[in-house]
Parts: C-alpha cells; sequence; structure tokens
C-alpha cells in the first residue's frame, strides 16, 4: 500500500521557474527520502532527511520536514528542461525489525518544465 | 549510473507462466530489495534479502520469491502469472549499518497477457 501522497500529481512550468512538491505520510519515520524517474526507469536518490531535521539542501534542490503534519515538501530552483521527470518521495518507518529496511513510496509527482 | 543492472530490459510472458528477473548488485552492497511499480503508481515494495536470507516482506503472495547469491546478485521468480502482475520490477541494493539511501536498477518492464 502507498504511505502517503504527493501533491500536485501533475506540474508544467516555464524554465527558469521553481518547482514546488508536496508529500504527505501517515506513520512515524526515521527519515523521508526524495527519489527522480525519467521515462518510467530506475530511481535516482535526490536527498535525505531525518527526522530530526526540519530543511535541508542539496544545489538546486530544498527539502523541508514537518513531523508534526506528517508532511514534506521539494523544491527546485530555476529549472531546466532536464528536470522533467516524476518525482516521488519514500519513508522509512521509525522501527524496522531485523534490519528490514523497506522505502514506502507515494504515487509522485509528474513535473515537465517547458523550454 | 548507479552500478546496478537488471536483466532482461523487457519481457511478454503468458497468464500462468513462471518468469525469473535477475539483479546485479552494486559492488560492496549486500542487502538487495525488489519494488513492482505498476503504470502511473509508486513502487511497492515487495521483499528484501540480506546475506542471502530474506528479512522483510510486503504486502506479496507467497508465488513472488527470491535469491540472493553469495556474489549479492539476486533473482525474483514469480509463478503462476496474472495480468495485474504487468509492471516494471526494479530492485534496489544498499550497505546494511551504510548510509540509508538505496541505489536503484533500471528495471524490467514485464508485460502479462
Amino acid at each position: 500500500s502507498q504511505q502517503g501522497e504527493e501533491d500536485p500529481q501533475a506540474l508544467s512550468i516555464q524554465e527558469g521557474e521553481n518547482a514546488t512538491m508536496n508529500c504527505s505520510y501517515k506513520t512515524s519515520i526515521n527519515n523521508l527520502q526524495w527519489y527522480r524517474q525519467n521515462s518510467g526507469r530506475g530511481l535516482v536518490h535526490l536527498i535525505l532527511i531525518r527526522s530530526n531535521e526540519r530543511e535541508k539542501h542539496s544545489g538546486r534542490l530544498r527539502v523541508t520536514l514537518d513531523t508534526s503534519k506528517k508532511s514534506s515538501s521539494l523544491l527546485i530552483t530555476a529549472s531546466r528542461a532536464a528536470d522533467t521527470a516524476s518525482y516521488f518521495c519514500a519513508t522509512v518507518p521509525l522501527y524496522s525489525g531485523a534490519g528490514s529496511y523497506q522505502l514506502t513510496f507515494g504515487k509522485g509527482t509528474k513535473l515537465s518544465v517547458i523550454p | 549510473e548507479t552500478g546496478v543492472t537488471q536483466s532482461p530490459t523487457h519481457l511478454i510472458k503468458t497468464r500462468g507462466q513462471q518468469v525469473t528477473l535477475r539483479c546485479s548488485s552494486q559492488s560492496g552492497h549486500n542487502t538487495v530489495s525488489w519494488y513492482q511499480q505498476a503504470l502511473g503508481q509508486g513502487p511497492q515494495f515487495i521483499f528484501q534479502y540480506y546475506r542471502e536470507e530474506e528479512n522483510g516482506r510486503g504486502n506479496f503472495p507467497p508465488r513472488f520469491s527470491g535469491l540472493q547469491f553469495p556474489n549479492y546478485s539476486s533473482e525474483l521468480n514469480v509463478n503462476a502469472l496474472e495480468l495485474d502482475d504487468s509492471a516494471l520490477y526494479l530492485c534496489a541494493s544498499r550497505i546494511t549499518g551504510g548510509r540509508y539511501e538505496q541505489y536503484f536498477g533500471p528495471g524490467t518492464r514485464l508485460t502479462v497477457t
């Protein structure tokens, strides 16, 4: 089952604009990660934020986490056509038994950046 | 490129048949997970293998089974294929006890007719 939802489901912006995607989840987490997927192929890890962190930056990416609201957002600044892809948030539960490490994904946001 | 490879890239099978998908983990990674991604959905966790033992399983029936070999390569086997098994199957590797990030392969697109 899916952990939560990304919002919006689809987003279309002009090159150079900022893109913001939101993610909600249901259970207590150890960390939350964002992944990118091009054209239904493999996922690429973008950034990880731990449950005790509120904000994290990596290049043009900014991630925030609000554990009280069980939500996260991903901001991509100065978007480029090459950023066109689907973006997924994935959570790791607070307690994982016997080293089991299960990522629970949302349904994703499909981002289109128009040149 | 993550260093995780999967084969085959595409596969077409008939309902009721059996299929084996293969994954070669990134060098040094001792844990492999398999995910199923239906069209338009996020990936769903099937199971995880560590030191050749299954140590975590999602909500998938027993006809989904796997193996992990000493060289950390892995197989996903699906018996009695159903139409709903049509999906992209992704494997991901990591080092247990290491960083949390998983490294995904490019996936195998399975179509069941």
